[in-house]
């Protein structure tokens, strides 16, 4: 069965530090997202990527977030600098064709900030 | 505001139970996700309804579009059911969004 695929499943970085987190969405998946889950707090959404471009973020995807997806199968999210607030589970997500249906999510990728 | 509402917060039963796991939310929605999170983090689709009812094995999930409210519902539940269980409401024909509930901590003892 396809799924989608993330890494690394855990990184530890220094304060400040870039990182970049990984995710293979299913093939003929064309909507692409990214969530954070801080520890203990609910699932947030961070940003959708369609076309090639940002569809819609929320307001935690600032300056020091950005996307890509470099080469058709990679769809990757970048933090700038990191900070302490930016430790969290990161869950990538696709979805097939539409805007609505079924979602499909990583194991996700726990990034420890110290 | 987009709002989800989970009940309850934290749910411990015995195996074998009929569990139950209520949603609300506040506002139209095209879809609501049911999700599962595994003790190591992971998170797994149940459910996206948008109407009735659905199945899967052991595991029902309904909707009243009218009232605004899903649940989960677990037949004879086992222990490895234990897990987190999240209601997402998903606004994405509109903005895109999805906004996920708190969680509903379900452990069920042998």
């Amino acid at each position: 069965e396809p799924e989608v695929t993330q890494t690394p499943s855990h990184q530890v970085t220094q304060m400040g530090q870039e990182v970049i987190l990984r995710c293979v969405p299913i093939s003929n998946h064309l909507y692409f997202y990214w969530y954070r889950q801080i520890l203990g707090q609910k699932v947030e959404f961070l940003v959708s990527f369609y076309n090639n471009e940002i569809s819609e973020k929320s307001e935690i995807f600032d300056d020091q977030f950005s996307v890509e997806r470099p080469d058709g199968s990679n769809f990757t999210l970048k933090i700038r600098s990191t900070k302490l607030e930016d430790s969290a589970m990161y869950f990538c997500a696709s979805g097939r064709l539409a805007r609505t249906g079924e979602l499909f999510f990583g194991e996700g990728s726990r990034l420890t900030v110290l | 505001k987009n709002e989800v509402e989970q009940s309850p917060q934290n749910l411990t039963a015995q195996e074998g139970e009929f569990i139950t796991i209520n949603c609300s939310y506040s506002v139209g929605i095209s879809a609501l996700h049911w999700l599962q999170q595994h003790p190591g983090g992971g998170i797994v689709s149940l459910f996206m309804l948008s109407s009735g009812k659905k199945k899967h094995g052991r595991l029902i999930a309904t909707i009243n579009i009218q009232e605004k409210h899903s649940s989960l519902h677990i037949t004879a539940s086992h222990p490895r059911d234990s897990a987190v269980y999240i209601c997402a409401a998903d606004f994405r024909n509109r903005d895109d969004k999805i906004i996920f509930g708190k969680g509903t901590r379900l452990h069920i003892l042998p």
